[in-house]
């Protein structure tokens, strides 16, 4: 069964700042990492799929990358709308699974 | 546009049964492996189970095996999740899915979710 971890857990962060937050998998899972945001009371939305596609209408100031064990969403400067928890998810091997999340605040 | 509404949850006693379901359309659903993830209140998302557009193969996390069933209609585009033996950890809103591609592609569209509560 595959892990993920994502650091850090929590991050309070100031508009126009730079966010970076990762997700490191127990196993090598390829490509097989997609990335997801959620604000409060809504339901997750995907931001990229296989570790650097972005989805449809995702603004470019949020990047991914990474393969195998270690894998990175970025942010390049930080919008009051991406107060958000952040899940990464493996469906390399099953039972698939989420990370943890990763909690962005605005100071 | 894809749309995913959920239905079915309600406050049940532990050891107790519930069915989900989950009503598709705006996409070609048969084509597509379906999820279900789970989120108790407050805390973070939970991979429940996935069964792919036959209905031939349908895989659980640990914490569901054996006591949760997943189905599929696809005359009448409708998702279901069978939830036997219930336990008070089984609390959570429960969402179903639409996979992005393939059975290993990741999800690319959710449901707004409907609320279990496993409580005596």
């Amino acid at each position: 069964e595959i892990v993920l971890t994502q650091s850090p857990e929590f991050q309070s962060v100031t508009p126009k700042e730079k966010v970076t937050i990762t997700c490191r998998a127990s196993q090598n899972i390829g490509s097989n990492l997609h990335w997801y945001q959620q604000k409060p009371d809504q339901s997750p939305k995907l931001l990229f799929k296989y570790a650097s596609q972005s989805n449809s209408g995702v603004p470019s100031r949020f990047s991914g990358s990474g393969s195998g064990t270690d894998f990175t969403l970025t942010i390049s400067s930080l919008e009051p709308e991406d107060a958000a928890t952040y899940y990464c998810l493996q469906t390399r091997i099953l039972p698939f699974a989420f990370g943890p999340g990763t909690k962005v605040d605005i100071k | 546009e894809v749309q995913l509404v959920e239905s079915g949850g309600l406050v049940v006693q532990p050891g107790g049964s519930l069915r989900l379901s989950c009503a598709a359309s705006g996409f070609k659903y048969d084509d597509y492996t379906m999820h279900w993830v789970r989120q108790p209140p407050g805390k973070g998302l939970e991979w429940v189970s996935l069964i792919t557009w036959s209905g031939d193969t349908t895989e659980y996390g640990d914490s569901v095996k054996g006591r949760f069933i997943v189905s599929r209609d696809n005359n009448r585009n409708f998702l279901h999740l069978q939830m036997n033996n219930l336990l008070t950890e089984d609390t959570a809103f429960y969402y179903c899915a639409k996979a992005a591609s393939s059975l290993y592609g990741g999800i690319d569209s959710w449901g707004r979710g409907t609320l279990v509560t496993v409580s005596s």
